[in-house]
């Protein structure tokens, strides 16, 4: 089984400004995936960024990194220079790799929102 | 570039009647997927498909859920008696498979059963 916990359940951010939404995972597959979805009002699960647990580096998708600390089993994201567009909900998921991997646990969220 | 095309947007059915919830999922997707959210809970996985058969599926995917892909497009839910309890946003999902291992969701189907 796996578990995702994301303990922001809000967080408020400037334009411009960067900001950690927080994930921790517990999982017992040796291999897996995380991945980070944004949801908006308008309720389209938009995918953000991916990170392979064997991965050497931290992925970065333009604006969107994840920091990925195997050790402690987490895998935050940093959204830098925050847009009032990105105001949303955002989703962390884990699956483990191979023909599982489409299936995802997802966390309850964190909804963010960008203030002028 | 190319998305997962869900139709119709919303839904609205009567408790007992049948709905069939459709997908276009991307050209050069292989293995496909159901989720669903109830509101204000997590977004939770239903079944996965592959090589025209279910692959997995969770305890929710009872006897009333079936899926296919009749005409190698598109990928449809049927939801055989609806209940009240499963209203909710109902996402298909798409990937590649092999080296890209990226799940990509369509824009839901909002199913509202009375």
């Amino acid at each position: 089984a796996q578990k995702i916990t994301q303990t922001q359940p809000g967080m408020f951010v400037q334009e411009k400004e960067a900001v950690t939404l927080d994930c921790t995972y517990d999982t017992s597959d040796p291999s897996y995936g995380l991945f980070w979805y944004k949801q908006p009002s308008s309720g389209e699960m938009i995918f953000l960024i991916y990170q392979g647990s064997y991965d050497q580096q931290n992925a970065t998708e333009g604006r969107y990194s994840l920091n990925f600390q195997k050790a402690r089993k987490s895998a935050n994201l940093v959204i830098s220079a925050s847009q009032l567009g990105d105001s949303a909900m955002y989703f962390c998921a884990t699956a483990g790799r191979g023909s599982t991997l489409g299936r995802l646990y997802f966390g309850r969220g964190t909804q963010l929102t960008v203030w002028p | 570039e190319p998305e997962v095309t869900q139709t119709p947007s919303h839904q609205v059915t009567q408790m007992g009647q049948e709905v069939i919830l459709r997908c276009v999922p991307i050209s050069n997707h292989l293995y496909f997927y159901w989720y669903r959210q109830i509101l204000g809970q997590k977004v939770e996985f239903l079944v996965s498909f592959y090589n025209n058969e279910i692959s997995e599926k969770s305890e929710i995917f009872d006897d009333q859920f079936s899926v296919e892909r009749p005409d190698g497009s598109n990928f449809t839910l049927k939801i055989r008696s609806t209940k009240l309890e499963d209203s909710a946003m109902y996402f298909c999902a798409g990937r590649e498979g092999g080296p890209n291992e990226k799940l990509f969701f369509g824009s839901g189907t909002q199913l509202s059963v009375l």
